[in-house]
């Protein structure tokens, strides 16, 4: 799978969108694009993911780039309960070797304010 | 939180003593997974079930067995708990129709 690199930590005003970055250079053409988000002390919870087209749905928004080497998760509207570690995580789909796996790294610590 | 609970949801045991812990779904998902979390090293898997009864070690199984004899559940055992083994452990669960995992609430255990 495709190694991620994110930004160790942002901040963002309550209410303010918050614009999260990953790259993803090395990734290949069947391999998609995963956010998860983890609050403290819970488990990891999935948010969306995209192959090549941008995605909406009622927690975020990914927009991926045209050569797919980087993404962008957006919280239209932050709210000081989104404070969370975000993980970018790039994986191949359905099938293959890696039964699944997904490879969690540091992440993004977000940081919203009131 | 997609119909997975674990129990116990904390623990604390002494060191050589067996540990079991265990996953509930209740959503029929063919695949299953146990991580740990640890500060400084994320996620790291440590056993999945692709099935009843059909069982793989992840990165870390050292110190770790696993059981699958229905569907809905999953049990993680520790022979004999060490303190390396203190940890948050997470189960998720994964459908056939995708590769994305929902995850359980955690369990954490304390060797002392």
């Amino acid at each position: 799978d495709a190694k991620t690199t994110q930004p160790p930590s942002m901040d963002c005003a309550e209410g303010r969108a918050a614009n999260l970055p990953c790259n993803h250079s090395t990734i290949s053409g069947n391999e998609y694009v995963y956010w998860y988000r983890q609050i403290h002390s819970q488990g990891p919870q999935y948010i969306i993911h995209g192959l090549k087209n941008n995605e909406t749905n009622e927690m975020a928004s990914l927009i991926i780039t045209e050569d797919r080497k980087s993404s962008t998760l957006i919280l239209p509207h932050a709210t000081l309960r989104d404070t969370a570690v975000y993980y970018c995580i790039v994986r191949e789909g359905t099938g293959g070797t890696s039964y699944g796996k997904l490879t969690f790294g540091q992440g993004t610590i977000l940081t919203v304010h009131p | 939180d997609a119909g997975i609970t674990q129990s116990p949801r904390h623990k604390v045991t002494e060191t050589g003593t067996p540990v079991t812990l265990r996953c509930h779904q209740t959503e029929n998902h063919r695949y299953m997974y146990w991580y740990r979390q640890d500060p400084g090293h994320g996620l790291r898997l440590i056993h999945y079930s692709y099935g009843v009864k059909d069982t793989d070690k992840g990165e870390v199984s050292d110190g770790y067995s696993v059981s699958r004899s229905k569907t809905e559940d999953f049990l993680l055992t520790l022979e004999s708990a060490t303190s390396s083994q203190t940890s948050v452990y997470f189960c998720a669960i994964r459908g056939t129709e995708g590769p994305t995992q929902y995850f359980g609430p955690g369990t954490r255990l304390l060797v002392l």
